[in-house]
Formats: C-alpha cells, structure tokens, sequence
C-alpha cells in the first residue's frame, strides 16, 4: 500500500471537546505506535500495540488519551476534554514485529490545535 | 531511562563542504542508536541505523560507546541534505523510541 495512512491531516477544536485521530498502518504490521510531537521537539512516545492488545501505555500523558486497535488494524487515539497543551502533531508509526531491528514506518501526523 | 540530546537546533553550510550533526545519548543497557530524516513536506523517514553499519545518501555515522555519541556526518554536503534530522535511540530488542529535538540542516549553493 501506500504507507502508514493518518486521518484527518489537521483537527481545530475548541477546548473541551473531544477528539478522535485515526491509524491506517501497513498492510500485515503487527506493531503499531502512537507519538506526540510539540512544536519544536522530537516526537514523544504515547502508546504500543501487538495486534489488537495495547502493551503499552505509559507515555499517555493523562486519563484523558485514550487509544484502541479493536481488530488488530486500524487504531484510534481519542482525547476527551481537549486543553490547549494537548496542542501538537500526533504521529503514528507501524512496524512489522515490534523489536528495535524491525524500522517503524511513519504517516504523515494529524496537526491537532486546541483554541 | 533514556535520553538523546541534539545540541544544535540549526546548522547551515555551504553545498560541497562537510557537515557533522551531534548526538549524545543516555541510556544504562545495551542501546540501538537512529538517524531518521524528514524532508520538506514528507514524512518521517529512517535513515540509518548504527547496527547496520552502513551509508546511506553518502551519510555515516559511528556509534561511541565511551563518549556515548552518534553523531551523523557527511564530507560533501549537498542541497538536498536540507531537512529535519532526529537522533534516536532505543535499547536492543526493545520497540520504543526516544527521539532527540532534532537539527535543521540547510545547504545553501
């Protein structure tokens, strides 16, 4: 396919509204990645999927972040109650095991700004 | 707990001069070390790895353990080298990624 594929490409809400971010990774990747990325530094780790099992969750920065991988495919991350420091790209990434000699293969990010 | 550090936020220098981009590192086991790139408009992409010992783009880079450095460089640098480049790390069979803030490179002719 075309790639790790990530809708919409940019989201304006206002604070307090909840958002949905969706991850289309390649085709047969078992691994699956969420980053955030704030302006001016290098994307920070959120979550890691196996398949439809999330095994890691330690860098969702509040209860708010919410992420799932139903069908061990498409994911999605949800914020509730947006804030402004929620503000920032949201990258996800696949790979086809999730082991560090198996490369993570970015989309293009949702730029997510909260008003 | 890991950490990557990228001193310089910009670089720029001239088209056919060498170019050198910094990288330290932090980390107590065994670690995998990156080099990812994002060009204008494009997506984050891997440029190389320190396991694989190889050149890409005619970049190298050499993983010291003693100075805890990665840092990435090229003799001739040319205008398409401009972009966005990321210093991460992991640790060995490990599957998360700590990148660095990042150095924009600019190549002017």
């Amino acid at each position: 396919g075309a790639g790790v594929s990530q809708s919409p490409r940019y989201k304006v809400a206002k604070r307090g509204q909840d958002v949905a971010l969706r991850c289309d990774p390649i085709s047969g990747h078992v691994s699956l990645f969420w980053y955030q990325q704030a302006l001016g530094q290098g994307p920070e780790f959120l979550t890691y999927f196996q398949n439809e099992a999330q095994l890691d969750k330690s860098g969702l920065p509040s209860d708010r972040f919410f992420a799932e991988r139903p069908e061990g495919s498409v994911s999605t991350l949800k914020i509730q109650r947006t804030q402004q420091e929620d503000s920032a790209v949201y990258l996800c990434a696949s790979s086809l095991v999730g082991r560090s000699n198996q490369p993570q293969h970015f989309g293009d990010g949702t730029r997510l700004s909260i008003l | 707990a890991q950490r990557v550090t990228q001193p310089e936020k910009l670089l720029s220098v001239f088209k056919g001069a060498p170019v050198e981009l910094k990288c330290n590192y932090s980390y107590s086991g065994s670690p995998e070390l990156f080099w990812y790139v994002q060009y204008s408009r494009q997506r984050l992409q891997l440029l190389l790895r320190h396991i694989s010992r190889e050149s890409i783009k005619g970049f190298t880079a050499d993983l010291n353990k003693g100075e805890t450095s990665f840092h990435l460089k090229k003799p001739f640098a040319q205008e398409e080298d401009s972009a966005m480049y990321y210093c991460a790390l992991s640790g060995l069979d490990d599957y998360k990624l700590s990148f660095g803030a990042g150095t924009t490179v600019t190549v002017r002719a």
